[in-house]
């Protein structure tokens, strides 16, 4: 089975644009979860989708949001990008299914590193 | 709520020496327990599962981990170490409360020739 994808792999964006990343998960997946690392913040849970509806959420402010497709992929949205939204983010996917994986076990895309200037 | 801590931020070793990462949570209800390594420019890699039964869980690579819930730690270890094992490793604990895998801050495993 193919791995998570994200795209891009590399963006550079300027303070106050916003920026789209997509996800794709692992095939039969419907979990998708997005994660901010920073070297100051460490790993940070940002929100997770399932069937398409938000199922959690971790604490940012408004400019990020998030979507799910029917085929489980994912985009996350930044607005009005700040200098500190710059980091990696990541996509993670999961079965999510009583009964099949574990919860918390979840499969990691290699992300996607945004620079802010 | 749920929380861990790694209290080595970063760990040098020499190559064929062994190591332990230690990982410590807290936690008022059951959870489940990984760890997770990331290598350089890369996502995180799932290397071992604590969910329930047998407290020693063996993982990819070589790695293995012991739960131990009196002391509240699931530290990682590994008998003999590579230079292809220098990476950031990760604890997570998944808590049924919370619905979220909470992350400790992570130790960079510097292997040595």
């Amino acid at each position: 089975k193919a791995g998570v994808t994200q795209t891009p792999r590399y963006l550079i964006k300027t303070r106050g644009q916003q920026v789209t990343l997509s996800c794709s998960p692992i095939s039969g997946h419907r979990s998708v979860s997005w994660y901010q690392q920073t070297p100051g913040q460490g790993l940070q849970f940002l929100f997770e989708y399932f069937s398409e509806t938000q199922r959690n959420k971790g604490n940012f402010p408004g400019r990020f949001s998030g979507r799910q497709f029917s085929n489980s992929r994912s985009e996350m949205n930044v607005s009005t990008l700040e200098l500190g939204d710059s980091a990696l983010y990541l996509c993670a996917s999961s079965l999510s299914v009583r009964g099949q994986g574990a919860p918390g076990e979840q499969y990691f895309g290699p992300g996607t590193r945004l620079t802010v200037t | 709520a749920q929380s861990v801590t790694q209290l080595d931020s970063q760990v040098p070793v020499f190559e064929e020496a062994p190591v332990e990462l230690r990982c410590n949570y807290s936690s008022s209800v059951s959870v489940y327990l990984f760890w997770y390594v990331q290598y350089p420019n890369q996502g995180l890699q799932l290397l071992l599962k604590y969910l329930s039964g047998s407290t020693l869980v063996k993982g990819i690579n070589g790695f293995e981990a012991e739960f131990n819930k009196s002391q509240t730690s699931f530290h990682l270890r590994k008998p003999s170490v590579h230079i292809s094992d220098t990476a950031e490793y990760f604890c997570a604990v998944w808590g049924g409360a919370t619905n979220k895998l909470i992350f400790g801050t992570g130790t960079l495993l510097a292997v040595q020739p």
